[in-house]
């Protein structure tokens, strides 16, 4: 594998389910982010880890938790999920904070 | 506050046809600006950084430059391949967000065959 890495691709979830989206980067990168993509919007920063330690928490819902083991990987955690939560999330990492940022292909997560 | 805009919102050209696409931004310092491509159910994909007024990149058909207030993305004699959505993203230099990218909403181009 190379560059960043996200699984699943495509979620479908109920508003009652919980999951998780993984993110992984093979470039030894030491900081991380999640995004949300809505149809026409602008790419919505979530959250930003630095050597594995929350940086950044940009007023986002707590029915989105993030997790950062590692540097290499990161998770988002969802639960109880409204239907306005559908969207394209994005991951991505980079060298170091505010350094050119590399995105995974993303997941397409639809909330019923 | 620190704001992006690109427009157009939307491009058709004819293979060939050259065009340019522009981010006019707003921040209180600029540390760089950033261009990347994104195809439909895809992640971005970095294209260019710019850092100072002035400075200009190329990659194939494509060519960035920077002034104080806005960016340029120029393409020259597209294929059917360059259709996809530009993004332009800025890094401010401000405290609390100097790590930061803004994003615009993009310029959706699309190049007839």
């Amino acid at each position: 594998e190379t560059g960043v890495t996200q699984t699943p691709r495509h979620l479908v979830m109920g508003m009652t389910n919980k999951k998780s989206l993984k993110c992984e980067q093979h470039l030894g990168h030491n900081a991380m982010y999640w995004y949300k993509q809505s149809a026409k919007k602008p790419l919505e920063l979530m959250f930003v880890y630095n050597f594995k330690e929350q940086t950044e928490n940009n007023s986002v819902p707590s029915r989105f938790s993030p997790e950062c083991p590692n540097s290499s990987h990161l998770f988002l955690h969802l639960h109880t999920l409204q239907p306005e939560d559908s969207a394209l999330y994005l991951c991505a990492s980079s060298q170091v904070l505010g350094d050119t940022q590399y995105f995974g292909p993303g997941t397409r997560l639809t909330v019923l | 506050e620190d704001q992006v805009t690109q427009s157009p919102e939307a491009l058709r050209l004819q293979e060939g046809e050259s065009s340019s696409l522009n981010c006019s931004y707003t921040v209180s310092g600029l540390r760089g600006l950033f261009w990347y491509r994104q195809d439909p159910g895809k992640g971005p994909e970095f294209l260019f950084t710019l850092y100072s007024a002035g400075e200009e990149k190329e990659k194939e058909r494509l060519k960035a430059t920077l002034t104080k207030k806005e960016s340029f993305l120029h393409i020259t004699a597209p294929k059917p391949e360059d259709s996809a959505t530009y993004l332009c993203a800025v890094r401010p230099i401000s405290s609390g967000s100097a790590r930061q990218l803004t994003f615009g909403s993009g310029t959706q181009l699309t190049v007839l065959p």
